[in-house]
């Protein structure tokens, strides 16, 4: 079974611009959750889609958004790009959400902002 | 609010045992524990539910305190492959505000 699959693996983008990345889950998942990841705060929620709805949101700016296809894949955008938005940014996908059922974690996309 | 998870680090030799804590502030409604490993994807241990209930990894064991609302995870007879970050992610309330994770604790298992 391939696991989750996040594209594209490194990212370079300057201050100001927008990026999409890009989350395909385990076949049969319908969560997908997303993370971002710093030396200084850790592993950080941002929301969690399911059936297409953000179901749950962390404490991020609005200029960080998502969407959920149909096919549960899901896209998440960063606009007007801040040098503290550079970190990892993780996905993860599960049967049916973040409550009590294990996470499948993405390589992830490494955002570098000059 | 984070979960504190103690140690920040910690190094031991092979086939000495580790506790890794994890402690709320809030009730908690389950405890997830994750390792990564450097330049890889967390990957999943174990959840531990309110209540008791535990599912996951059968080489290491955790428990879920509720009174003291903390969780620990027990790593006997490290091996070098234990080596990592670990990571908890707490659930709160009824469970249905996704998880907020620890910063983690660094864990090198020496030969």
């Amino acid at each position: 079974k391939a696991g989750v699959t996040q594209t594209p693996r490194y990212l370079i983008k300057t201050r100001g611009q927008q990026v999409t990345l890009s989350c395909s889950p385990i076949s049969g998942h319908r969560s997908v959750s997303w993370y971002q990841q710093t030396p200084g705060q850790g592993l950080q929620f941002l929301f969690e889609y399911f059936s297409e709805t953000q179901r749950n949101k962390g404490n991020f700016p609005g200029r960080f958004s998502g969407r959920q296809f149909s096919n549960s894949r899901s896209e998440m955008n960063v606009s007007t790009l801040e040098l503290g938005d550079s970190a990892l940014y993780l996905c993860a996908s599960s049967l049916e959400g973040t409550s009590n059922q294990p996470q499948h974690f993405g390589d992830g996309t490494r955002l570098s902002i000059l | 609010q984070q979960p504190v998870q103690s140690p920040q680090a910690v190094i031991l030799r092979e086939g000495e045992d580790a506790v890794i804590n994890c402690s709320s502030s809030k009730a908690l409604y389950s405890v997830h524990w994750y390792r990564q490993k450097h330049g890889e994807a967390p990957v999943f241990l174990m959840i531990l539910l309110k209540g008791g209930e535990q599912k996951g990894h059968d080489k290491i064991s955790a428990s879920f305190n509720e009174k003291k609302q903390q969780s620990s995870l027990y790593l006997t007879a490290s091996q070098l492959s234990y080596s990592g970050t670990y990571f908890c992610g707490t659930e709160w309330g009824g469970g249905a505000d996704g998880l907020t994770f620890g910063k983690g604790t660094h864990l090198i298992i020496q030969p």
